[in-house]
């Protein structure tokens, strides 16, 4: 079975410092990995996704992650961090269905402060 | 990008009654929709996957006779809330696959606000 774990479910960071957000998954296959940001009153939104290839991905809003496969990890990382930055931060693994989209299993968060 | 809405974005009921959510793509077509629950500071977890012109498809332990998922439309679905109790309160989120570029199969996920249910 898949899981993700994300190990950290507060961290604060002042506004201008780098970030790291850490994820551990465990998955049986290649897995297909993304990272969403959740924030009050609006749907979760697509930061960025690890299919294959390059091991380091960028996203949006100046974010990216790396795989690494040996550590099954996928770390979120942000060199600095803006206060809009602050949100809940999920971590997913999931299958790409033949049908579309994707049965996602989520990391239990974490939640960024951002000191000004 | 795609957008997902939800309706209500919250709802108040009384234990024993029913509530249903609904879950629209504005600008797409979904074949597939999927239903999640999130509990407060918690992840959030598949309910079941909405299907287009057919049965949905439940995660284990989610009761189907609880949860009624119908999937009307290409930009429908819907999740009644059978005879809900206090332990029904959560936050449900619902998702969309929409196509975002022609060449690959993959069909990026847009999420729905979420709708809140408190059972008294």
């Amino acid at each position: 079975a898949q899981s993700v774990t994300q190990p950290d479910i507060h961290i604060t960071v002042s506004e201008g410092a780098s970030l790291e957000l850490r994820c551990n998954y465990s998955y049986g296959a290649t897995p297909y990995l993304f990272w969403y940001v959740q924030s009050p009153g609006q749907g979760l939104q697509l930061l960025l996704k690890y299919f294959s290839g390059d091991t380091l991905v960028q996203g949006i809003k100046g974010f990216e992650a790396e795989f690494k496969r040996s550590q099954s990890s996928f770390n979120l990382r942000k060199p600095s961090v803006h206060w809009s930055d602050a949100a809940e931060y999920f971590c997913a693994v999931g299958p790409i269905l033949t049908g579309g989209g994707n049965k996602l299993t989520f990391g239990t968060g974490t939640q960024l402060k951002v000191e000004l | 990008g795609a957008v997902v809405s939800q309706h209500p974005s919250w709802v108040i009921c009384k234990s024993g009654t029913s509530v249903k959510i609904e879950c629209r793509s504005l600008d797409f077509q979904a074949t597939t929709m999927f239903w999640y629950r999130q509990f407060p500071k918690q992840s959030l977890m598949l309910m079941a996957t909405s299907n287009e012109g057919s049965k949905a498809t439940y995660e284990q332990g989610v009761e189907k006779d609880k949860f009624l998922i119908n999937h009307a439309s290409l930009t429908l679905s819907t999740l009644t809330v059978t005879s809900a109790h206090p332990e029904d309160s959560s936050f449900y989120i619902c998702s969309a696959p929409a196509l975002t570029w022609n060449y690959s199969s993959y069909n990026e996920q847009f999420f729905g606000p979420g709708t809140r249910l408190t059972v008294l």
